[in-house]
């Protein structure tokens, strides 16, 4: 069974501050990561989709790094701001089992929920 | 990028009835995914519709509780039959989009639904 965590479960942090949560998935037959932003009543939001062992990818105030290797990527935000505040959701891609040619192979985490108050 | 939508957006039903999800994408596409999100649980995959022949479905959901239609490259349904309080869920569909051999998932907003 394919297992993705997230930590911490929740987070709460002042208008200015820096954040990060983690994601932990299986090193073994990495395909690709996905990261998601899902604010309350709107679609989730792709952020990044990461591939390489040592990817940093980033968008804006949010970066993402990636280690394949010992299973983890770190997902962080530069100066949170109130509008940041939504779930963010991590999916570990398991396209390598080629399920029947479907792209659908996401195995999501719980999420982190982040709060900023302004 | 795709745009999706679903109706309902939310919904309260009665235990006992069904309730079907519409899906519409706004570009044609050749599969769509639907997604259910149990309180305090990961958004899970239910199954995926191809149009023009059955869905396929995940490990512990079948299609007399699930059952999906796929008419057209643009809309897919998806029905809550028989449901129970466990039902409770925010149901999304979601399509790809990019190119081999890395695809984002484009998501609708959800439709969230309550089990009474």
């Amino acid at each position: 069974i394919l297992n993705v965590e997230q930590s911490p479960q929740s987070l709460h942090v002042q208008e200015g501050d820096s954040t990060n949560f983690t994601c932990s998935f299986p090193s073994s037959n990495f395909y690709a990561l996905h990261w998601y932003r899902w604010e309350t009543a709107k679609s989730p939001e792709a952020l990044f989709v990461m591939t390489l062992n040592g990817d940093e990818k980033k968008k804006g105030r949010i970066s993402a790094t990636l280690n394949t290797k010992e299973g983890y990527s770190y997902l962080y935000i530069k100066g949170s701001q109130p509008e940041d505040s939504a779930t963010y959701l991590c999916a570990f891609d398991r396209s390598y089992m080629n399920y029947g040619g479907s792209q659908g192979n996401l195995i999501f985490g719980k999420g982190t929920k982040l709060s900023v108050k302004p | 990028s795709a745009v999706i939508s679903q109706k309902p957006s939310r919904d309260i039903c009665q235990r006992g009835t069904s309730l079907t999800i519409q899906c519409q994408v706004d570009s044609q596409v050749t599969m769509m995914f639907w997604y259910r999100q149990q309180p305090g649980q990961s958004l899970t995959l239910i199954a995926t519709a191809n149009q023009g022949s059955e869905a396929t479905y995940e490990s512990g959901f079948v299609i007399d509780k699930f059952p999906i239609s796929r008419p057209n490259l643009t809309f897919s349904t998806l029905t809550v039959s028989n449901m129970s309080p466990e039902d409770s869920s925010i149901y999304l569909c979601s399509v790809d989009h990019g190119q081999t051999p890395f695809y984002e998932q484009y998501f609708g907003p959800g439709t969230r639904l309550t089990v009474t």
